[in-house]
């Protein structure tokens, strides 16, 4: 099956500097990579995804990048904002099959 | 559009009873829907996949006698707890895939289940 690793667990920034936030899969297969904002007991929702037939995706200040080759992707907050403070998660997903695996999370802090 | 709702958002019951947590998508049609666990401060484990009109997938290590799911129409999904127990006691969301559509899941906003 299909092994989603995210790193940091946590990261704490200062408001307006930046954030990544790194992920790693492990099949090959694995075609769709959602990032999901989980603010604290409220449901997760989606903020960006990207498909394997492109490297990079970008919506306004959140970026996705993705290395097919070493099967690691990335997301990438700009002038973060005390808003942006909650868990995020990365996951991994084949087409058709749909099953999303998660990764551990990451609790992003941005100090005002 | 693409909502997603869970009932109960909180339960308590006691240890040995069954409890019973709906997912409804409410504008849209899925033919598959996802149960998840997730304990505090942790990932999303996937359970299982619900699929209408068919038995449910489950995923290595969970007890399909334990957490029975119901996908009686395109737009409910149940999972029942059997028999719960203190250990049974998290957070369970359900997410659902709009039928024909792409490849985004929309999550509920979960169910607290509290066993004593």
């Amino acid at each position: 099956g299909e092994n989603v690793e995210q790193h940091p667990s946590t990261l704490s920034v200062q408001e307006g500097d930046s954030a990544v936030i790194k992920c790693t899969y492990s099949d090959s297969a694995s075609n769709y990579f959602p990032w999901y904002k989980q603010e604290l007991g409220k449901r997760p929702q989606l903020i960006i995804d990207i498909r394997s037939n492109v490297g990079e995706k970008k919506d306004q200040r959140i970026a996705v990048t993705l290395n097919k080759t070493a099967k690691h992707f990335s997301l990438h907050i700009t002038e973060t904002q005390p808003e942006d403070s909650a868990v995020y998660f990365c996951a991994a997903s084949k087409y058709n099959f749909n099953k999303f695996y998660f990764g551990s999370g990451t609790k992003l802090n941005v100090k005002p | 559009g693409a909502v997603v709702s869970q009932h109960p958002s909180r339960v308590i019951c006691k240890s040995g009873t069954s409890v019973k947590i709906e997912c409804r998508s409410l504008d849209f049609q899925a033919t598959t829907m996802f149960w998840y666990r997730q304990f505090p401060k942790q990932s999303l484990m996937l359970m299982a996949t619900s699929n209408e009109g068919s038995k449910a997938t489950y995923e290595q290590g969970v007890e399909k006698d334990k957490f029975l799911i119901n996908h009686a129409s395109l737009t409910l999904s149940t999972l029942t707890v059997t028999s719960a127990h203190p250990e049974d006691s998290s957070f369970y969301i359900c997410s659902a895939r709009v039928q024909g559509g792409l490849d985004e899941q929309f999550f509920g906003p979960g169910t607290r289940l509290t066993v004593l």
